[in-house]
């Protein structure tokens, strides 16, 4: 099983920081990432995909960067809406498997 | 744009089988190309993803659930459906069903309680 280490497990930041989260895998898996954001009593949403693709209608202010084994997603301006749990998630080798969660809060 | 819907009992009792069913709007699952996912997210905790399935009717499981899993599609309904056997408290969850992963997008979630 590929395991996905993900941190910090919790982030409190100012508006207009810059956030930065890391997943590391424990295999290579190219550039098979994809990092979501979830709100609470919502389903995750679509982020970042293939590790630096921003998916269509996501601000400019997310970024995905990385692959083989270390993957990192910023926000480049913390912005209130931005308040949310973000996972990062492998897709390889017919499996998938979710980082533990970064939570995301404002100072 | 796809959508996806879990329906399901929200009660199962321990030792019984939870079942749900995710019907799927706005594309159809024989076309091909795309895998169907169950994945779960424990109260308060991270996403599990429980398994998937291609339109062929090939499946992956999450190896720590496989033995108690099944996941079987319905293309005439255009549905895909999630058995859990042998289920205790540690399976209270909401159960999401989603296109790749959820890649291709997410159901709304259901949460499925294990109680007697």
């Amino acid at each position: 099983d590929i395991q996905m280490t993900q941190s910090p497990s919790s982030l409190s930041a100012s508006v207009g920081d810059r956030v930065t989260i890391t997943c590391q895998a424990s295999q290579d898996i190219s550039n098979y990432l994809n990092w979501y954001q979830q709100k609470p009593g919502k389903a995750p949403k679509l982020l970042i995909y293939d590790a630096s693709n921003l998916e269509t209608g996501v601000p400019s202010r997310f970024s995905g960067s990385g692959s083989g084994t270390d993957f990192t997603f910023t926000i480049s301006s913390l912005q209130p809406e931005d308040i949310a749990t973000y996972y990062c998630q492998q897709y390889d080798n017919h499996s998938y498997t979710f980082g533990q969660g970064t939570k995301l809060e404002i100072k | 744009q796809v959508q996806l819907q879990e329906s399901g009992p929200g009660l199962v009792k321990p030792s019984q089988t939870l079942s749900l069913t995710c019907t799927v709007s706005g594309g159809s699952i024989s076309s091909g190309g795309y895998y169907w996912s169950w994945i779960r997210q424990h109260p308060g905790k991270g996403l599990e993803w429980i398994g998937y399935i291609y339109y062929s009717g090939s499946t992956y499981y999450n190896p720590s659930l496989k033995s108690r899993v099944t996941i079987s599609v319905d293309t005439s309904k255009n549905q895909f459906s999630l058995k859990l056997s042998s289920v205790t408290a540690a399976d209270t969850a909401v159960y999401y069903c989603a296109r790749d992963g959820g890649a291709g997008g997410w159901g709304q979630g259901t949460l499925v309680t294990v109680s007697s």
